[in-house]
């Protein structure tokens, strides 16, 4: 069974980075059949997309944070990670890596959630 | 970008009873990219149904998905306690994800 799990800090000063890294196991993340993607939750609030990343490192993100969103792979480790730079308040939220499967682009296994807060 | 609407914000309902919600898309989406998602409390969201109408590993039968073109709607023909929780529908479309803002399930 897959598992994924996020790590990082859970405080971050406003203008700072969010710094973010999803360790997948059970699994490799080296699989053609899947993207590794990033999601948000802000407390009591909805689900937004980030972005996701492929195998091969090419990535998507979500037009209303592309300007300060980068998400990386490192296969050797097993492990994607998030970088979103800039940060205000509006940043704080639960933040979920989960893997989708990449014929009907589904995100079928999700990490806990980690909640980062963004204050100074 | 497609934007999903849930109905109704919250529904309502006592175990045994028959729940449907409802997503709207504001364009057409491919019916291989419409999936729901379960959220309770304090946990990540698990999906159920993906492509519209097929169950995904492990979820029980009384759960099924319908739809096409910009309607969707997820079923559960008679509610368990477990089933009460936040429900998203999520859709790809222009290489963009997008989901609903969410059905909350609360027990009548």
């Amino acid at each position: 069974q897959v598992q994924l799990q996020e790590s990082g800090p859970g405080l971050v000063k406003p203008s700072q980075t969010l710094s973010l890294t999803c360790t997948v196991s059970g699994g490799s993340i080296s699989s053609g059949s899947y993207y590794w993607s990033w999601i948000r939750q802000p407390a009591g609030k909805g689900l937004e997309w980030i972005g996701r990343v492929y195998t091969s490192g090419s990535t998507n993100y979500n037009p209303s944070l592309k300007s300060r969103v980068t998400i990386s792979i490192d296969t050797s480790k097993n492990q994607f990670s998030l970088r979103l730079n800039s940060v205000t308040a509006a940043d704080t939220a639960v933040y979920y890596c989960a893997r989708v499967y990449n014929v009907f682009l589904f995100f079928d296994w999700w990490g806990q959630g980690t909640l980062v807060t963004v204050s100074s | 970008e497609i934007v999903l609407t849930q109905s109704p914000g919250t529904l309502s309902l006592s175990p045994g009873e028959r729940a449907t919600l409802s997503c709207r898309a504001s364009q057409s989406v491919s019916s291989n990219y419409l999936a729901w998602y379960q959220q309770k409390f304090g946990q990540a969201p698990r999906l159920l149904i993906y492509a519209v109408s097929n169950r995904a590993t492990g979820i029980p039968d009384r759960f099924s998905g319908s739809g096409s073109g910009t309607d969707f709607t997820l079923t559960i023909s008679r509610l368990e306690p477990e089933d009460f929780a936040v429900y998203y529908c999520q859709q790809y479309g222009s290489s963009l994800y997008t989901f609903g803002q969410g059905s909350k399930l609360e027990i009548k």
